[in-house]
């Protein structure tokens, strides 16, 4: 099984901050990265696909990066509703993982 | 506007068989463009897929789950189910299903681009 290993486990930051989030794979998974919000008591939704595809309606402060073995989320200026835990999942192959998360905290 | 709602017990006594059902509405299970999905989180946890479903039947489920999970399809009713066998105190979780489109050019299943609300399932006796 391929794993899946963000960093940081939570990060405190303030509104207009710059955040990133890494997450690495265990093994190559080409450009076969997405990038998920979730929000306490809500369903993951959707942020990032193929590593760098910004989902439709998710604003473009969002951004992703990498292929291969590391990656990316970027945000480029903190905003109240972003506030939440942010999860990677891998699909290069037919068995699908996710990372451990990264909660994205108020400073 | 695709939906995607969970059903079933919320309750499962320890041992017993879990089983859940996701309905679609807004959209064709039958589609060749999308597998379906089941997805759990244990409270305060992170997430598991736990296997994935095409319309025709065929599927895919996480070797570690595998031995006790079984994904079925209904097409006339546009639901895809989720059956987990000899269930423990481990799996209480809030259990998801999503969606996953085919890339076909690439033969990749790719990310969950819906999913329903969940719904938390509790295993105690």
């Amino acid at each position: 099984d391929i794993q899946m290993t963000q960093s940081p486990s939570t990060l405190s930051a303030s509104v207009g901050d710059r955040v990133t989030i890494t997450c690495r794979a265990s093994q190559s998974i080409s450009s076969w990265l997405a990038w998920y919000q979730q929000k306490p008591g809500k369903a993951p939704k959707l942020l990032i696909y193929k590593a760098s595809s910004l989902e439709s309606g998710v604003p473009s402060r969002f951004s992703g990066s990498g292929s291969g073995t590391e990656f990316t989320l970027t945000i480029s200026s903190l905003q109240p509703d972003d506030f939440a835990t942010y999860y990677c999942q891998q699909y290069n192959s037919y068995s699908f993982t996710f990372g451990g998360g990264t909660k994205v905290e108020i400073k | 506007q695709l939906q995607l709602q969970e059903s079933g017990p919320g309750l499962v006594k320890p041992s017993e068989t879990l089983s859940l059902t996701c309905t679609v509405s807004g959209g064709s299970i039958s589609s060749s463009s999308y597998y379906w999905g089941w997805i759990r989180q244990p409270p305060g946890k992170g997430l598991e897929w736990i296997g994935s479903i095409y319309y025709s039947g065929s599927t895919y489920y996480n070797p570690s789950l595998k031995s006790r999970v079984t994904i079925s399809v209904d097409t006339s009713k546009n639901q895809f189910s989720l059956k987990l066998s000899s269930v423990t105190a481990a799996d209480t979780a809030v259990y998801y299903c999503a969606r996953h489109p085919v890339k076909v050019v690439y033969a990749i299943i790719g990310e969950f681009d819906y999913w329903g609300q969940g719904t938390l399932v509790t295993v105690s006796s």
